[in-house]
């Protein structure tokens, strides 16, 4: 097991343009987050699935994110029409319960020129 | 929603020196976690920690749940410790960050 994956590292795109990123989870585990960091703060909770429900969004995912994770393995996290406040760092994370350790991947970097 | 005050928000040591780092929330959590964010963006896992002592090398972690706090140690700070460090706790049904402290080791 080589931990959680995302996919690609870095995005730039233009604004107006939709992106994709991609995680995969640590194999078994149910629970899959999804998390926003911009420069100089915390990580903020977008929305999490248990298996493939997605069980919770965030007031930060607008309209224009949307979160799959079909047969409750990988998880797609899309953005329509990028807007430059969407720049920031994505991060990815699993775990295999309710209150059991969180592991993140290495993050998507996305840059909207 | 639950609050994560980290403290203090800045640190700078010279190498081979200790440091607390503190981090307090407003309310009773299923879980404590304390990460390490390395200069490319990931987050490292250093403690799982809801509630009692636990120590890894040189650092180590307290967790007081009852009266809602949680102290990271680090003793004989190195250069690669430089990083922001992160607690997150367990409220509901999602982790919540605090703003991080950024350490400064300097040779």
């Amino acid at each position: 097991d080589t931990g959680v994956s995302q996919d690609p590292r870095h995005k730039i795109t233009k604004r107006g343009q939709n992106v994709t990123f991609r995680c995969d989870p640590i194999s078994e585990h149910n629970r899959l987050y999804w998390y926003r960091q911009t420069l100089g703060q915390g990580p903020e909770f977008l929305t999490y699935f248990q298996n493939e429900a997605q069980l919770e969004k965030s007031r930060l995912l607008s309209d224009r994110f949307s979160a799959e994770r079909p047969k409750g393995s990988f998880s797609t996290l899309e953005i329509q029409r990028t807007e430059q406040g969407d720049s920031a760092m994505y991060l990815c994370a699993s775990s295999l319960g309710y209150t059991t350790e969180a592991f993140f991947g290495q993050g998507t970097r996305l840059t909207v020129v | 929603g639950i609050q994560v005050e980290q403290s203090p928000p800045d640190l700078i040591l010279q190498e081979g020196a200790n440091s607390t780092l503190r981090c307090n929330f407003s309310d009773s959590v299923n879980n404590l976690q304390w990460f390490h964010q390395n200069p490319w963006g990931q987050l490292i896992n250093l403690f799982y920690i809801p509630s009692g002592t636990k120590q890894n090398g040189r650092l180590s972690a307290t967790t007081v749940a009852t009266e809602r706090y949680s102290l990271l140690y680090i003793s004989s700070s190195q250069t690669t410790d430089s990083g922001v460090y992160f607690c997150a706790v367990l409220s509901g049904s999602r982790l919540t960050f605090g703003e991080g402290t950024q350490l400064t080791v300097n040779p």
